[in-house]
């Protein structure tokens, strides 16, 4: 079974709509963060989060919301979807240390379309 | 700032032929750890190497091998004897320690890989 999991896979939904991505992850790390990707601009940091009650923003948040809910889930919610919200979304982990081991593994994505 | 550039947005080779990916970064930390991600047409991100600022030694893993240099900022990945399943989306990237232990992880733009059977 995979390590990291993303539901669902694939979505479309139109403008306003509320939607959730979830992410769960079997690693048992701490640090969980959500990711979207579009084409030619490579991966951008939307939340991260340390624990279950240490939650931040990343670079480009606005539109976005999360929930920490246990250490292994972490969900994005778009609270009025638009349409430059479609993207692939990535879920990644990664486990607090010493910085030798700080690496994110990634979630297979959400491929989101808002029309 | 820290910025990571992948110049080749696209490359196309010959199976077997071997070719390398560029990656060059910028970055003021001293610390700092660099990444080389793979995404195949299925879409997800396959951690393929992480690399710390201290070790430039150069590592090969199979048909893959990484050159480090911190003297021109580069770390190039190359595939030896490419193969038909190389074919993906490969991206670098930077990560760099913030307050509050966050690692600020930056990534490039990726390079599109066929190879052509």
């Amino acid at each position: 079974d995979a390590d990291v999991t993303q539901t669902p896979r694939n979505r479309i939904t139109k403008t306003g709509k509320r939607i959730m991505l979830e992410c769960s992850q079997t690693k048992g790390h701490d640090r969980m963060y959500w990711y979207r990707q579009d084409p030619g601009l490579g991966l951008r940091l939307i939340y991260y989060s340390f624990d279950v009650k240490d939650i931040n923003k990343g670079e480009i948040s606005d539109g976005y919301s999360v929930s920490r809910q246990a250490q292994a889930k972490f969900s994005l919610s778009l609270e009025s979807a638009i349409p430059n919200q479609t993207a692939l979304y990535f879920c990644a982990t990664s486990d607090f240390g010493t910085i030798s081991t700080d690496t994110q593994y990634f979630g297979p994505g959400t491929r989101l379309t808002v029309l | 700032a820290q910025k990571v550039t992948q110049a080749q947005t696209e490359i196309s080779v010959v199976e077997k032929e071997d070719v390398t990916l560029d990656c060059v970064y910028e970055t003021r930390d001293t610390t700092y750890y660099l990444f080389w991600y793979k995404q195949p047409p299925s879409g997800e991100l396959v951690f393929l190497i992480r690399r710390n600022s201290f070790d430039e030694q150069n590592e090969i893993s199979g048909r893959y091998s990484w050159n480090f240099q911190k003297s021109t900022s580069s770390f190039n990945f190359t595939i030896t004897a490419s193969q038909v399943v190389d074919s993906a989306v490969y991206f670098c990237a930077l990560s760099e320690w913030r307050a509050g232990g966050y690692q600020k992880v930056t990534f490039g733009t990726g390079t599109k890989l066929q190879v052509i059977p």
